[in-house]
């Protein structure tokens, strides 16, 4: 069955630090992919997204991420954690078009000053 | 422009009872999807209506309806309600047609049941 896997469900980093979120999905079509992040009592919001054009996106606050075919991978980094990043985050994978969204578990990411 | 507008935000229901969730989309967009968030299983489609029409179904019982009105809105029902229903329903819309486009979300309604 197509997947979606966000390893590790709790990632804390220090303001300042790296922020790496991992994404692996399940396909050997290349897919449309995304990364979303949720505010508590707030709905999804739109990180960046993947559609063919480039391997590497910029989405919004910095983040940006890497489509890497050869690992089926789509990490989420930004150079420098802010404490207003600390929320969860969804990696998403569309396996074609006008296919519903298929989503991982989620990455709740904690900022520490 | 506005975004995705859910409404009620907060609902308690018991058990027995319907509910019925409203989504207002984004201007322009035609493709409304329903997604049921929970703490242990993450979040489940439920189901994405195009035009009017069911065009792609999750795996739920069949308590669990909805319908897409000419301009766009959605609702969705559940009839029976059960405690596991208890979840947070969340609202997303698109442009629709034929290639990809991203979805937007609203902000959710909380359901709480008793």
């Amino acid at each position: 069955a197509q997947s979606v896997t966000q390893l590790g469900s709790h990632v804390s980093v220090s303001e300042g630090a790296l922020v790496l979120l991992r994404c692996n999905y399940s396909s050997s079509v290349p897919p449309y992919l995304f990364w979303y992040v949720q505010y508590p009592n707030q709905g999804l919001q739109l990180l960046l997204k993947y559609t063919s054009a480039a391997t590497l996106v910029k989405g919004i606050n910095g983040f940006e991420a890497e489509f890497k075919k050869s690992e089926t991978s789509f990490h989420l980094t930004k150079p420098s954690a802010h404490m207003s990043d600390a929320a969860e985050y969804f990696c998403a994978v569309a396996f074609s078009g006008n296919t519903p969204l298929v989503f991982g578990k989620g990455t709740r990411l904690s900022v520490i000053a | 422009k506005a975004g995705v507008t859910q409404t009620p935000r907060y609902l308690i229901k018991t058990r027995g009872q319907q509910v019925t969730l409203s989504c207002s989309p984004i201007s322009g967009h035609r493709s409304v999807s329903w997604y049921q968030q929970t703490p242990g299983q993450g979040l489940q489609f439920l189901f994405e209506y195009f035009s009017e029409t069911q065009r792609n179904k999750g795996n739920f019982p069949g308590r669990f309806s909805g319908r897409q009105f000419s301009n766009s809105r959605s609702e969705m029902n559940v009839s029976t309600l059960e405690l596991g229903d208890s979840a947070l329903y969340l609202c997303a819309s698109s442009l629709g047609g034929t290639d990809y486009q991203p979805q937007h979300f609203g902000d959710g309604t909380r359901l709480s049941i008793l």
